[in-house]
Order: C-alpha cells, then structure tokens, then sequence
C-alpha cells in the first residue's frame, strides 16, 4: 500500500519569503502524487497534481511541485509567500488507476508579516 | 472547477443520537463519493467509497452499521452517524469524482459533527 511522510508538522515563513514544503511518498510503482491546501474549517482544495510527463508542475496561487523519482519526494514550492497562503497542506498519493488519495499528516504553513 | 455542497456545516447532538450529513455535487453528476473523517491536527482519513446505486465500499475498520452511507442518485450521497457518541466527534468531508480524464476528486467543505 501507499504511505506519504510530511516530515515537518509546522512551517514558519516571513510574507515575501520563498517556501519549500516537504514530501515523501512510498509507492512501488509511478504514483499520481497531490498538493491540497485546506483552510481553517474549510474542505480541501486541489493546488496541484502529478500524473506523468513533465515533472515540474505548476499549479494555481503561484505554487510548483516538482517529481523526484530517485528520492521519492514530491516537494511543493513557492517562490515568494503571501499572508493568505497561511493554511495547512496536504501531499497525497494514490495508485496508478484508483485515484484515491491517501493523504499525509500535513504541514500547517504560519506567515508573518 | 466543480462544486461539492455539504449541509449542515455543523452539528451538536446528544449522545446517542443519529445524525444525517448531506454531500451534494452541484454541477455533475458524480458516479463515486468518498466520505473522510478527520481529527484535529491530524490528516484525512477514508471511511468509505461510495457508488451511485450500490452498497458502499468501507475502509477497514470502519464499522458500516455505525456509518450508514447511501447514494440514491448522481448527486447526493449521505452519510448517517448511528447512536452517536462523543468519540465520534470529528470533522467529516466527502468528496466527489466526475468521471472523466483525470478522475480528479472535488472536496466539500466538510461538517463539524460535536456529539455531548
């Protein structure tokens, strides 16, 4: 089965400041790999996804994800953070042809001003 | 992208109460719905698939006579808390899959069940 590690629980950032959020998944073959962001009391939002082909992806609110197959990590990045991005973010993976996301324990992403 | 509608948004029960959470897609018709459970702090947790006109499919451990899901048409699928209690207080989230390409799931913004 699927595993994603989210190594770090809480990320603090300064608005302005580039952000790289970790994540390491475990799967035996090629993944379909997520970012999600979830807002307080809110339900997910899909920010980016990774299904084949390029391995950078872009995704909406100026994030990228880029695909390490040889470190199994799929690490979520943001060239320059804004006091709205503060949410909690959430690496899935899923088996190739399910599509069902199993989800790491997320990071919780703090901005200060 | 396409919209996913929960109601109630929040719920307080007594315990020993069931209560009835609604996931609705709004703009197609979704063959599959997925019910989540999520504590504080923690990740989302699948509880069960859900197939228009079947019997839903429960993740292990998930107890099925606890957690009645039913998903009587191509846009509503519900999930029932039986005799709650307050262990069962959690945050809920369905989700639902328009068939397609990329099979992407479209996350409702969830309930707050409390059960006292």
């Amino acid at each position: 089965a699927q595993s994603v590690t989210q190594p770090d629980i809480h990320i603090t950032v300064s608005e302005g400041a580039s952000l790289e959020l970790r994540c390491n998944y475990s799967y035996g073959a090629t993944p379909y790999l997520f970012w999600y962001v979830q807002s307080p009391g809110q339900g997910l939002q899909l920010l980016l996804k990774y299904f084949s082909g390029d391995t950078l992806v872009q995704g909406i609110k100026g994030f990228e994800a880029e695909f390490k197959r040889s470190q199994s990590s799929f690490n979520l990045r943001k060239p320059s953070v804004h006091w709205s991005d503060a949410a909690e973010y959430f690496c899935a993976v899923a088996a190739g042809g399910s599509y069902i996301p199993t989800f790491g324990r997320g990071t919780s992403l703090i901005v200060h001003p | 992208g396409a919209v996913v509608s929960q109601h109630p948004s929040r719920v307080i029960c007594k315990s020993g109460t069931s209560v009835k959470i609604e996931c609705r897609s709004l703009d197609f018709q979704a063959t599959t719905m997925f019910w989540y459970r999520q504590f504080p702090k923690q990740s989302l947790m699948l509880m069960a698939t859900s197939n228009e006109g079947s019997k839903a499919t429960y993740e292990q451990g998930v107890e099925k006579d606890k957690f009645l899901i039913n998903h009587a048409s191509l846009t509503l699928s519900t999930l029932t808390v039986t005799s709650a209690h307050p262990e069962d207080s959690s945050f809920y989230i369905c989700s639902a899959r328009e068939p397609g390409t990329t099979n992407e799931q479209f996350f409702g913004p969830g309930t707050r069940l409390t059960v006292l």
